[in-house]
């Protein structure tokens, strides 16, 4: 089972909808990451959270670290939306001079296709 | 500022050759991380630098290594190519590492055949 599962793995949408995506988790995280990547390959990081809610104009991104949970919301989906959204979970590890270190491991990706 | 860049863009080898990949992070950025990206796999961790220094390391064959120099530029290379190494390429960088706000290149696209 992967540390980091995404759902769902396609979305196709209308312009104008509201949209989620989710992201869950099962190991112990220190914060998590929400990435845009477009067609081409550019990754852009929208929001990295820790706890509560972050929002960036219509971007909406909120994380429960009790239930291992993170949703990103889209207000008002455009088709300049379209992209893959991947969620990524900062892992702390120990390190044995005594402190920590972090990777990042990440989802599979969510596919969001917003049409006109 | 210039954003991270990454050269060469597109690359092409045979299998049993070996690559140098080149990671410019932004100015005054002193964490690189390196990633590889698959259909199959997606995502994956390579390796962290800070000044100079491996931080950490994902679970990747020692084929896999790189290095920083002291302008924090960075390179991966990678040794005995195989098939299975076509992939998207992409470093990161930030001020102090995974723990805060990572700014992406746009990635060096690896074919091997």
């Amino acid at each position: 089972k992967n540390e980091v599962e995404q759902s769902p793995q396609n979305l196709t949408a209308q312009e104008g909808e509201f949209i989620t995506i989710n992201c869950s988790y099962s190991v112990g995280i220190s914060a998590l990451h929400w990435l845009q990547q477009h067609p081409g390959g550019g990754i852009v990081s929208l929001f990295m959270l820790s706890s509560g809610k972050k929002k960036h104009g219509r971007l909406i991104a909120t994380i429960n670290i009790q239930e291992k949970h993170s949703s990103l919301h889209i207000t008002a989906s455009h088709p300049r939306d379209s992209a893959v959204y991947i969620c990524a979970v900062r892992i702390a590890k120990l390190i044995s001079s005594g402190g920590s270190n972090y990777k990042l491991t990440f989802g599979k990706g969510t596919l969001l296709t917003v049409n006109p | 500022k210039a954003g991270v860049t990454q050269t060469p863009r597109y690359l092409i080898k045979t299998r049993g050759q070996q690559v140098t990949l080149s990671c410019s992070p932004i100015s005054g950025h002193r964490s690189v991380s390196w990633y590889q990206q698959t259909p199959g796999q997606g995502l994956q961790f390579l390796f962290e630098y800070f000044s100079e220094t491996q931080r950490n390391k994902g679970n990747f064959p020692g084929r896999f290594s790189g290095r920083q120099f002291s302008n924090s530029r960075s390179e991966m290379n990678v040794s005995t190519l195989e098939l299975g190494d076509s992939a998207l390429y992409l470093c990161a960088s930030s001020w102090t590492g995974v723990g805060e706000t990572q700014y992406f290149g746009p990635g060096t696209r690896l074919l091997v055949l």
